[in-house]
């Protein structure tokens, strides 16, 4: 069974630092592209990131560019996401979901999404 | 940046069928995706590559792509399927989601 479990959601300052990790299992992990979205409370999703199934392409929405960095563990079948100089517009549920087609970087889509995590940065 | 649009909100009586649009410039171009996703639970995909069903989706899903516009539709559409509904497509190398359409069933 594919699962895929986020932590490290917490409250923190504007200003402040926090990682996100996003534990796999079920699947080949090292074989698929991984993304990160997230959804603002009561609003739509928000594509944020993803990483290719080597951690050799990475790419990001225009909104975290610069701030946020995604990286994986395969040995450990991990991904992870770097998130400085957040900001209120951060506060969201940052789920991490895999990409359906094996070892494509765009194009695909997700088949599996983990239940989230959720950051909330305070002023 | 590349934008898709739905509407807010579609309501629809049980057994009837619902349409949910997502509109893009050359939309018919690209693949779309759609996702189902009910309060306090994660998105569920219930369309792939314009009309494709993932297992273990119900029939009475269906998509298709064409010019600008996408549609979901549900047929026979019954309380299960009040959720919020959720395109997808790329540009480029960006993933872009529609704003997201409330299904209401009543």
């Amino acid at each position: 069974e594919v699962q895929l479990v986020e932590s490290g959601g917490v409250v923190v300052q504007a200003g402040e630092s926090l990682r996100l990790s996003c534990a796999a299992s079920g699947f080949t992990f090292d074989d698929y592209t991984i993304h990160w979205v997230r959804q603002a409370p009561g609003k739509g999703l928000e594509w944020v990131s993803l990483i290719s199934w080597d951690g050799g392409t990475t790419y990001y929405a225009d909104s975290v560019k610069g701030r946020f960095t995604i990286s994986r563990d395969n040995s450990k079948n991990s991904l992870y996401l770097q998130m400085n100089s957040l900001t209120t517009e951060d506060t969201a549920l940052y789920f991490c979901a895999k990409d359906a087609a094996k070892r494509i970087v765009v194009g695909g889509d997700f088949d599996y999404w983990g239940q989230g995590t959720l950051v909330t940065v305070s002023s | 940046s590349y934008e898709l649009t739905q509407p807010p909100s579609v309501s629809v009586s049980p057994g009837q069928t619902a349409s949910v649009t997502c509109s893009g410039d050359n939309l018919g171009d690209k693949y779309v995706s759609w996702y189902q996703q009910k309060p306090g639970q994660s998105p569920v995909q219930v369309i792939y590559q314009d009309r494709k069903r993932p297992s273990g989706i119900p029939e009475r899903f269906s998509g298709s792509n064409s010019g600008n516009t996408a549609t979901l539709t549900i047929s026979g559409t019954q309380a299960m399927d009040e959720a919020d509904y959720f395109c997808q497509a790329w540009d480029i190398s960006t993933v872009v989601f529609g704003g997201g359409t409330k299904l209401t069933v009543l």
